[in-house]
């Protein structure tokens, strides 16, 4: 199957801070890219949905001030956390779709731990 | 999207096989089922997706009832990399975002 990365892994900054997470397909053009968050024992929250060159589709709830998407090429996306508290704290997963794969297919990246202390 | 219903938790003994059940009693015509399993501190992989007919491949079956309502997701022969949360999501068209519901939480033992 294609493979989606995440960088980085693991992350730990200062409450207040703001961080970035990329998300990259690593041989495949991803036309939309997805952002889930995960709290501890729960499931995956879908946060937003970006398609390449288009602003990003927030969930209910989710702030598109605090959390900030950038599809601007075919391989990359981006969250970027801003003034991040401790409450931020979670797991965030990316997932992508792409045009050469077939329309269920979905690959999920290993994911990256933000801690804020 | 419609919602699904799976319990919170199942054992298995290694080498015998797992069945996990789904239901999706309010799905809609163009609805698919679709099976993903997440094991701890990894992104989600897919297992298996299915409209009417039953599905078979490397890693699993799927069994759909014919009503629609209910799925079974087989592991014909567990072993203990299976150790996963299963999610059951049924989703309108092959292109939608998927939502995810709280799953069922696999244990295979020795």
């Amino acid at each position: 199957g294609a493979v989606v990365s995440q960088h980085p892994s693991r992350v730990i900054c200062k409450s207040g801070t703001s961080v970035k997470i990329e998300c990259r397909s690593l041989d495949f053009q991803a036309t939309t890219m997805f952002w889930y968050r995960q709290f501890p024992k729960q499931s995956l929250m879908l946060m937003a949905t970006s398609n390449e060159g288009s602003k990003a589709t927030y969930e209910q709830g989710v702030e598109k001030d605090k959390f900030l998407i950038n599809h601007a090429s075919l391989t990359l996306s981006t969250l970027t956390v801003t003034s991040a508290h401790p409450e931020d704290s979670s797991f965030y997963i990316c997932s992508a779709r792409g045009t050469k794969l077939a329309d269920y297919e979905q690959y999920f990246g290993p994911g990256t731990r933000l801690t804020v202390t | 999207d419609a919602k699904t219903t799976q319990p919170p938790s199942m054992d298995c003994a290694e080498g015998r096989a797992a069945n996990l059940p789904c239901n999706h009693s309010t799905i809609s015509g163009n609805e698919y089922v679709y099976w993903y399993r997440q094991i701890h501190s990894q992104g989600p992989q897919y297992i298996i997706h299915g409209l009417k007919n039953n599905e078979t491949n490397e890693m699993a079956s799927l069994i759909i009832t014919e009503d629609r309502k209910s799925s079974t997701l087989i592991l014909p022969h567990a072993t203990l990399r299976d150790t996963a949360v299963y999610y059951c999501i049924v989703s309108p068209g092959t292109a939608s975002k998927l939502t995810f519901g709280t799953g069922t939480r696999l244990q295979v033992t020795l």
